[in-house]
């Protein structure tokens, strides 16, 4: 069955660790985003891409960086952990450009991390 | 540029009360308009979606019609459920510029039902 599958779901790390969030979908769709969700459930789009080799910042700054070397895999990368850093983290993806924007997002079910 | 706007909660009701979170919308262009669903721990899930005004999405006893002539996308269900406890989240789906279509999320409202 086509999915999105985000791991881990939970990660409680120390500050000043490296650590990378995994995001892959077998849908083949071309576009993907990293979504940072605050306690007040607010969403902030923080990196999106269009295709491999292609990222983009969203409109919420982060010190996370990511990477599309395949178009099922967008991985995010925290390369030191801090407490600020702690808060849910969803991948999403949607269909090529000429589909239009009929078609929404499909999540994953989000990773919670806890930097201490 | 796009933006949703949609009620703000907590919203608490008893079982089987009627149930409206309003959403409205600025967008250029023709948007699509979507209900996410986010139960406890979860991720989002596609409630229900309109593609055009007038059109009427429905979904699990959810519906919201795209009024073009209000800008509008209201979340209705006649009877919620202890089960429908969850955020809501409206959002839209527009011309980004150049050829590009972004996803436009409201802040969620959060629904909880008592038995």
């Amino acid at each position: 069955e086509a999915d999105i599958y985000q791991t881990p779901r939970y990660l409680v790390i120390g500050t000043g660790k490296k650590i990378t969030l995994e995001c892959s979908q077998t849908m083949g769709h071309d576009k993907m985003y990293w979504y940072q969700q605050d306690p007040g459930m607010e969403l902030h789009l923080i990196h999106y891409s269009y295709g491999v080799n292609s990222t983009e910042k969203g409109d919420l700054s982060s010190e996370s960086t990511v990477s599309r070397i395949r178009t099922e895999h967008f991985p995010l990368t925290l390369e030191s952990a801090r407490p600020s850093h702690t808060s849910q983290y969803l991948c999403a993806s949607s269909p090529v450009l000429s589909q239009g924007p009929n078609y929404g997002y499909t999540f994953g079910s989000g990773t919670r991390l806890t930097v201490v | 540029g796009n933006s949703v706007t949609q009620m703000e909660g907590p919203v608490t009701l008893s079982e089987e009360a009627f149930l409206t979170i309003n959403c409205t919308y600025t967008a250029t262009g023709y948007p699509s308009l979507f209900w996410y669903v986010q139960y406890p721990g979860e991720g989002l899930q596609l409630l229900l979606k309109a593609t055009k005004a007038d059109d009427k999405g429905s979904n699990k006893g959810f519906e919201a019609t795209y009024r073009k002539e209000t800008t509008s996308f209201h979340l209705e269900k006649g009877s919620v459920q202890v089960s429908d406890s969850a955020v809501y989240f409206c959002a839209l789906r527009a011309m980004m510029g150049g050829s590009n279509y972004k996803l436009t999320f409201g802040k969620g409202t959060l629904l909880t039902v008592n038995p």
